[in-house]
Order: C-alpha cells, then sequence, then structure tokens
C-alpha cells in the first residue's frame, strides 16, 4: 500500500540553524500538508500546498518557515533560524483532489538545543 | 472557524469491555469528520472518516463512530476492547479551506 515516507525521523539542531524537513507523498496526490505536535499538545495546521503554491498557512506559518516541491517527489518545509519552541513533531500529508482523506507520514522529531 | 474538543484526555478500559471516546465539534460548513489512532513513535493512521453519507460509520479495527447533527458529537467506540487498542485517538474535523482541525487527543489504555 503506498505510504508518505519522511526523513529524517530524527533531527538535533542547535537554535538559529536552519533545517530542512523532507516528505515524499503519494505518488497520484496533488494536496500536500505540513502539521507539527508539540510535545502533549493537539496536532496543529501549518501549510497547504497545490498546483506549486501555498494554498493555505496558518498563524504559525511566519517567514521563518517555507515550502517547496523541488522536484516530482518530493515535499520540503524549511525552517530558516529554528527556535526553542520549534521543537516538536512534524508531519507531512498528502491527499488526492477528490478525496479529503488526508493520509500522514510517520513524523520527524525535531529537538532545537 | 472549526474546532474539536475532545472530553477526557485519558480514558481506561478493561480489556474486553466497551470502548467510548468522545468528540464535539463546530463547523460553520457541512463537516468532514475524521478519527485518527496514533501508536506510540509512529504517525497518524485513519481510523473511520464521516462524508455526509451513512450517520453510522465503520472503520478498521472493529471501531466505528455515530455522527449526530443535534448534538454535534462523533464520538468513537468499539464493543470490546484489545490490549493492542492502546494509543492515542484524534478526532478532527476538515476545514473550509480542506486542513483538518484536531482535538486534544484521548489516550486509551487497555487493562488486562
Amino acid at each position: 500500500e503506498p505510504e508518505v515516507t519522511q526523513t529524517p525521523s530524527h533531527q538535533v539542531t542547535q537554535m538559529g540553524q536552519e533545517v530542512i524537513l523532507r516528505c515524499v507523498p503519494i505518488s497520484n496526490h496533488l494536496y500536500f500538508y505540513w502539521y507539527r505536535q508539540i510535545l502533549g499538545q493537539k496536532v496543529e495546521f501549518l501549510v497547504s500546498f497545490y498546483n506549486n503554491e501555498i494554498s493555505e498557512k496558518s498563524e504559525i506559518f511566519d517567514d521563518q518557515f517555507s515550502v517547496e516541491r523541488p522536484d516530482g517527489s518530493n515535499f520540503t518545509l524549511k525552517i530558516r533560524s529554528t527556535k526553542l519552541e520549534d521543537s516538536a513533531m512534524y508531519f507531512c500529508a498528502s491527499r488526492t483532489v477528490t478525496n479529503y482523506e488526508q493520509y500522514f507520514g510517520p513524523g520527524t522529531r525535531l529537538t532545537v538545543t | 472557524a472549526q474546532s474539536v474538543t475532545q472530553l477526557g484526555s485519558h480514558v481506561s478500559v478493561s480489556e474486553g469491555a466497551l470502548v467510548l471516546l468522545r468528540c464535539n465539534y463546530s463547523s460553520s460548513v457541512p463537516p468532514y469528520l475524521f478519527w485518527y489512532v496514533q501508536y506510540p513513535n509512529q504517525g497518524l493512521q485513519l481510523l473511520l472518516k464521516y462524508t455526509s453519507a451513512a450517520t453510522l460509520v465503520k472503520g478498521i479495527n472493529g471501531f466505528e463512530a455515530e455522527f449526530k447533527k443535534s448534538e454535534t458529537s462523533f464520538h468513537l467506540t468499539k464493543p470490546s476492547a484489545h490490549m493492542s487498542d492502546a494509543a492515542e485517538y484524534f478526532c478532527a474535523v476538515r476545514d473550509a479551506g480542506n486542513m483538518l482541525t484536531f482535538g486534544g487527543g484521548t489516550r486509551l489504555m487497555v487493562k488486562p
């Protein structure tokens, strides 16, 4: 069964450093999402991406965040200058155009020290 | 804006007992509702979804949920809990912008 994959599974970085989280959505999916889950808190929407542009973003998704689909398979989330409060599990999700069901990847745990 | 409330951050049941996890939502558009399960150190797996068809929805692993518009609820049930059901369960509603808004999650513990 097709799956969303994410790399790395765990990333440790120092405050102020740039990180790139990578996702490979399911191949026939055209909507892509990033969510995050701070430890002990609810899963929060960050951004959605369709047709090579951001379609929605939350208040969390400020100027330090960016997303990109650099090729036909990868979908990336970049955090330009990480802060301690960016420590969280980051989930990528994807779906088809007609089906609202989102398929989630296993997540990347980001630890900012 | 849509919101989801899950009553009870922790629920403990005995193996073989009924599982009931509560979810109430608010939505300004006809809701699409989802239940996801998260096992330790894993991602979110879809259990079931409501998309305006039948109000009683059956999902994987013996779970089902009933959409009740009058109560704005979408509670998750399973007649008989199994040890392998221990996990965190999230209720979510599709926002008008097609992103998901999640509830705070309910951790289900199953006692032998």
